[in-house]
């Protein structure tokens, strides 16, 4: 079965700086999507990046980009210059491509200080 | 255009009764999944619809069930309410098809079993 981990319960990173935020996973599949979820204290879960294991590039959108090591099975999401707004739990998630159901890790709850 | 519409946003109940929860995907969308979550277990997936059929089943009791509409509307049903049941439920939409699993989350309902 596919498991996703993280590490660190919780985050914190001041106004302006950068955090990564880590997250491991454990796969026998060869195609499989990678995902960062946010959710923010009104609770929606929306998408903050996407990463297909076959692509060897990491994923950038803005702010957020990803570190994907396939062979350590590592996936991390880096946040550039954080803003207030960003304060909320993140989530690592993965998707196989046979599939239809993500399967999360525990969650990151990132804390942005002045 | 409309997102993910979850209704109710709160309800109580108490041991024994039974719950329906309604989901509307996006306009377009052929696919709604479930997902209860929890501090202690965290996300969980329960089921997954697509064209009014069940694609997945995660791994949760009979008291759980769920279908799907023609109109891609989905409503998920707990019989027998336990303690246990108390989660936010999650639904999420997509395409269903040839897409890269990206879901659209409702902003949940929250059921507290008395």
């Amino acid at each position: 079965a596919q498991t996703v981990t993280q590490s660190q319960p919780e985050m914190s990173v001041q106004e302006a700086e950068t955090v990564t935020l880590s997250c491991t996973y454990d796969t026998s599949e060869s195609d499989y999507y990678l995902f960062w979820y946010k959710q923010p204290p009104s609770r929606q879960m929306i998408l903050v990046i996407r990463q297909e294991a076959y692509k060897q590039q990491n994923a950038t959108e803005n702010r957020f980009s990803v570190n994907f090591q396939k062979a350590a099975k590592s996936f991390s999401l880096k946040i550039s210059d954080s803003q207030l707004g960003d304060a909320a739990m993140y989530f690592c998630a993965y998707l196989t491509g046979t599939a239809s159901k993500l399967t999360f890790g525990t969650g990151t709850r990132l804390q942005v200080t002045l | 255009k409309a997102g993910v519409t979850q209704t109710p946003r709160y309800l109580i109940k108490t041991r024994g009764q039974q719950v329906t929860l309604s989901c509307s995907p996006i306009s377009g969308h052929r696919s709604v999944s479930w997902y209860q979550q929890t501090p202690g277990q965290g996300l969980q997936f329960l089921f997954e619809y697509f064209s009014e059929t069940q694609r997945n089943k995660g791994n949760f009791p009979g008291r759980f069930s769920g279908r799907q509409f023609s109109n891609s509307r989905s409503e998920m049903n707990v019989s027998t309410l336990e303690l246990g049941d108390s989660a936010l439920y999650l639904c999420a939409s997509s395409f269903g098809q040839g897409e890269t699993g990206e879901l659209f989350f409702g902003e949940g309902s929250r059921l507290t079993v008395l």
